[in-house]
């Protein structure tokens, strides 16, 4: 088993760039999560989706889209780059919502110029 | 007040002594607590979910506190291969009914030789 999978793992765009993060779990979970995590700031809910075909907006939404593909992907979307997307990216995954440990993968640094 | 709240450290330990932190939390509904680890520029990782009753695994001892609201990590006899950033992570209701995690920027453990 993989886990979790991110890619890409670094990535550096300038600011109005567009690009998609990919994430993949091979753990049968339901539910997936994107956070991104700054210094001094903790990790922050970004969007998650709680089961297939469904997402919700998190803590710090604006800027972002998402995009359940399948039971096994979940990708964020940065429409319009800013550098206050400057940020290590972290997608992780759970059996459910319902109290269970949250796997994560390896995460993706970005930085916006 | 801010949702979780550790003290960033660092917390500098000598080899083979004990450390121990808190952290409180503000949702008094919150039902779900957990310690998780991250090494640095790393993925975090569950180190132990937190009962009410109490428990330890090995040298880590987690500790539950409703009526003040915190969570205690213990270590004991602190092993270089310690040294990590330690997160407290809390379950929280979203407005939606779903569940989400809220993390605590962590503590930092330095363990010396």
């Amino acid at each position: 088993n993989a886990g979790v999978t991110q890619t890409p793992k670094f990535q550096v765009l300038k600011t109005g760039q567009s690009m998609t993060l990919q994430c993949a779990q091979d753990m049968n979970h339901n539910s997936m999560y994107w956070y991104r995590q700054d210094p001094g700031m903790g990790l922050r809910l970004i969007y998650y989706s709680a089961s297939e075909g469904t997402t919700d907006k998190g803590e710090v939404p604006n800027g972002y889209n998402v995009s359940r593909l399948n039971k096994r992907e979940f990708s964020l979307r940065l429409e319009s780059a800013a550098p206050s997307q400057t940020s290590v990216y972290f997608c992780a995954s759970s059996f459910g919502q319902d109290y269970n440990e949250q796997f994560f993968g390896p995460g993706t640094r970005l930085t916006v110029l | 007040r801010k949702e979780v709240e550790q003290d960033p450290g660092p917390f500098n330990v000598p080899e083979g002594a004990t450390v121990a932190f808190n952290c409180t939390y503000s949702n008094s509904a919150s039902q779900s607590f957990f310690w998780y680890r991250q090494d640095c520029r790393k993925e975090p990782k569950l180190l132990m979910s937190v009962y009410s009753s109490g428990n330890e695994d090995g040298r880590f001892t987690a500790q539950l506190n409703r009526a003040s609201q915190y969570i205690s990590l213990l270590i004991r006899d602190s092993k270089l291969s310690d040294s990590a950033t330690y997160l407290c992570v809390v379950n929280s209701l979203l407005g939606s009914g779903n569940n989400r995690l809220a993390f605590g920027k962590g503590n930092q453990v330095v363990v010396i030789p």
